[in-house]
Parts: structure tokens; C-alpha cells; sequence
């Protein structure tokens, strides 16, 4: 069984401050994970995924997550938030043999000018 | 067409009525799977279709749901007597053919078909 909780349903932040949003996971098998975003009216978009190899994960839009397996964690930062990152980002976990994946509840960014 | 589309784009019904949404996918993208997206939730899981295997419904949530794939192309997801805790977003997605349990091919998501029962 998977699962993934995302901590903060909403976060607000400041133009140019870091951007974090908490993820943590549950998986029985190898997890792969993943960060999509949603803008409003549209479906969502890949950020980026961890398979396998390097656990520092680098995606579009200046995103950048970490899985950090003792912790089951897979948090994603920015340096620098900027007006078009408000928008709403959910983790999602995968694994072998299953295809599906299981998302968390979604957190919803605010950036402030 | 560039990517996934769904129609309709937005369905409002009766309580009790049948309704059906429509998926295509990207072309050539033989896994297809259909979420559920409720306010303030996370997507749920509700069915996949890989090629010509028996598609995997653990996620279906009652009878009432159903979902064919005709040709390996094209999805329906139906829902019958329509209830109003069925009101959601309910989006697709496609991706490639899986080519191993070691990989994961990315799933491009529609825009999804907001369904409101009334």
C-alpha cells in the first residue's frame, strides 16, 4: 500500500523568498515519486520524478526536490519564488508493477508581491 | 491533436441521470488512466488501461462506474444514477507503453471534465 501526505494545504510566500512544500510517503516497494503542478483551468503538469540514481532531483521552473529514504520524505524547494509559481502542487508516489499513482491532498501556493 | 483532451469540459446533471465523459489520448500512448479530483482532496485512482490486459478497476469506487477503451484509443468513463457526492473533476491521463518494472513513463494529464450533480 502507498500513500502521501502533504503537510500544508495552503502556503503563502513572498516574491524572491524560498519556496517549501513538505511531502512525506509511505511505500511497501521502491517508491518513485513525483511533483505536478496545477494552474488554474488547466490540467497538471510534470515538475519533476525520482526513479532511481541521484536523490536530488532538478525540474522545470528553477524546482528542485530531494528523497531523503530515512526520512521518506521528498520535499520541494525553490530559492526564489516568483508571481507565476501560484498555483497548486501535488506529490504523488508510484511503484514497479504499480502504474497508478497516489497523490496527496495538494498543497496551494500564494505568492505575495 | 498535442495532448490529452476531455470533453465535456464542464457537465452539470440531475441526480439520478447517466452521464458519460470522454477521454483521447495522446497518439501512440497506450496506458490511459482515469482520475478523480473532489474539492480539497487529492486524485483518487479509479481505473487504468494498459493495451489489451484486462484493465485494472481496483479504484472504482461503486457499480455505478464503468470505463471501456474502444480500439485501444479513445476511453469513456460512465457513471449511472448520478449522486451528488459523484460531483468532482474527474481527469485522464496517458503514457507510454510500459516497457519494464524498473521504468516509469511520464503520465500527461487533460484538462479534465467538471462534473456538478444537482
Amino acid at each position: 500500500a502507498q500513500s502521501v501526505t502533504q503537510l500544508g494545504s495552503h502556503v503563502s510566500v513572498s516574491e524572491g523568498a524560498l519556496v517549501l512544500l513538505r511531502c512525506n510517503y509511505s511505500s511497501s516497494v521502491p517508491p518513485y515519486l513525483f511533483w505536478y503542478v496545477q494552474y488554474p483551468n488547466q490540467g497538471l503538469q510534470l515538475l519533476l520524478k525520482y526513479t532511481t540514481g541521484a536523490t536530488l532531483v532538478k525540474g522545470i521552473n528553477g524546482f528542485e526536490a530531494e528523497f531523503k529514504k530515512s526520512e521518506t520524505s521528498f520535499h520541494l524547494t525553490k530559492p526564489s519564488a516568483h508571481m507565476s509559481d501560484a498555483a497548486e502542487y501535488f506529490c504523488a508516489v508510484g511503484g514497479a508493477g504499480r502504474r497508478a499513482l497516489t497523490f496527496g491532498s495538494g498543497t496551494r501556493l500564494q505568492v505575495q508581491p | 491533436g498535442a495532448g490529452v483532451s476531455q470533453s465535456p469540459s464542464n457537465k452539470v446533471t440531475e441526480k439520478g441521470k447517466d452521464v458519460e465523459l470522454r477521454c483521447d489520448p495522446i497518439s501512440g500512448h497506450t496506458a490511459l488512466y482515469w482520475y478523480r479530483q473532489s474539492l480539497g482532496q487529492g486524485l483518487e485512482f479509479l481505473i487504468y488501461f494498459q493495451g489489451n490486459s484486462a484493465p485494472d478497476k481496483s479504484g472504482l469506487p461503486s457499480d455505478r462506474f464503468s470505463a471501456e477503451r474502444t480500439g485501444g484509443s479513445v476511453s469513456t468513463l460512465t457513471i449511472q444514477r448520478t449522486q451528488q457526492e459523484d460531483s468532482a473533476v474527474y481527469l485522464c491521463a496517458s503514457s507510454l507503453p510500459k516497457t519494464g518494472e524498473t521504468t516509469y513513463n511520464e503520465q500527461f494529464f487533460g484538462p479534465g471534465t467538471r462534473l456538478t450533480v444537482l
